[in-house]
């Protein structure tokens, strides 16, 4: 059974401030992928990472793929309010048809 | 821009009754899906499909059935709805081609009394 383990679940960081969110998972994967949720909305993609080494970035997040350590990281660069939301991340084993296996999410607030 | 949509943003139902969620994609994607999102758990996978008349159960698809007669349109179902089946649901669709993602609707929240 595939499992997906985020940490931290509740960060409250400060503006200007970096910081990373971690994402386990428990069995191989062909590809992982980063959404955000804010509050009352639906998820919007962020990243799709699909192999080892895997580096994509917009703006101030960078999410990178380890997949033998079975790790990707959600790394964010001096932080804005506008940052604030939920980040998911999820894993497929199906080549993405399959549906995904999500993360508990981790609720970040960014204040001033 | 990809859409989807869903047919109620909100909706209250009695324990018992059959509750029918809707949800429509205008891309022509093959592959749709439906997640329930409860707080503190994420999205948990009930039912996906990879084209029409095509169904798969995912990880909690006790207590629902999905129909999916047009490539367009893919049905949940709550065959009786009950109070543990309150929750906010989440219709999702993908292509085969083109970026690899799930495009989310906006969200169905259900409250069954």
């Amino acid at each position: 059974e595939l499992k997906v383990e985020q940490n931290p679940l509740f960060l409250s960081m400060q503006e200007g401030k970096n910081y990373t969110i971690y994402c386990n998972y428990s069995t191989t994967s062909d590809r992982l992928y980063w959404y955000r949720q804010d509050p009352g909305k639906s998820l919007e993609s962020l990243f799709v990472l699909l192999s080892n080494g895997a580096v994509k970035q917009e703006g101030r997040l960078m999410a990178s793929l380890d997949t033998k350590a079975r790790l990707s990281t959600l790394h964010i660069t001096a932080a804005v309010h506008d940052l604030s939301a939920t980040y998911f991340c999820a894993v497929s084993s199906g080549g993405g048809a399959d549906g995904l296996t999500f993360g508990k999410g981790t609720h970040l607030i960014i204040q001033p | 821009d990809v859409k989807v949509t869903q047919s109620s943003r909100y909706l209250v139902k009695r324990t018992g009754e059959k509750v029918f969620l809707e949800c429509v994609q205008d891309m022509d994607h093959e592959n749709m899906f439906w997640y329930r999102q409860d707080p503190g758990l994420g999205l948990r996978l009930i039912y996906f499909s990879y084209d029409v008349k095509m169904k798969e159960k995912g990880d909690i698809p006790e207590g629902y059935s999905v129909s999916r007669e047009k490539k367009e349109r893919f049905s949940l179902i709550l065959e009786s709805a009950s109070t543990n089946q309150t929750s906010m649901y989440l219709c999702a669709s993908r292509s085969l081609e083109g970026p690899d993602t799930q495009y989310f609707g906006p969200g169905t929240r259900l409250t069954v009394l």
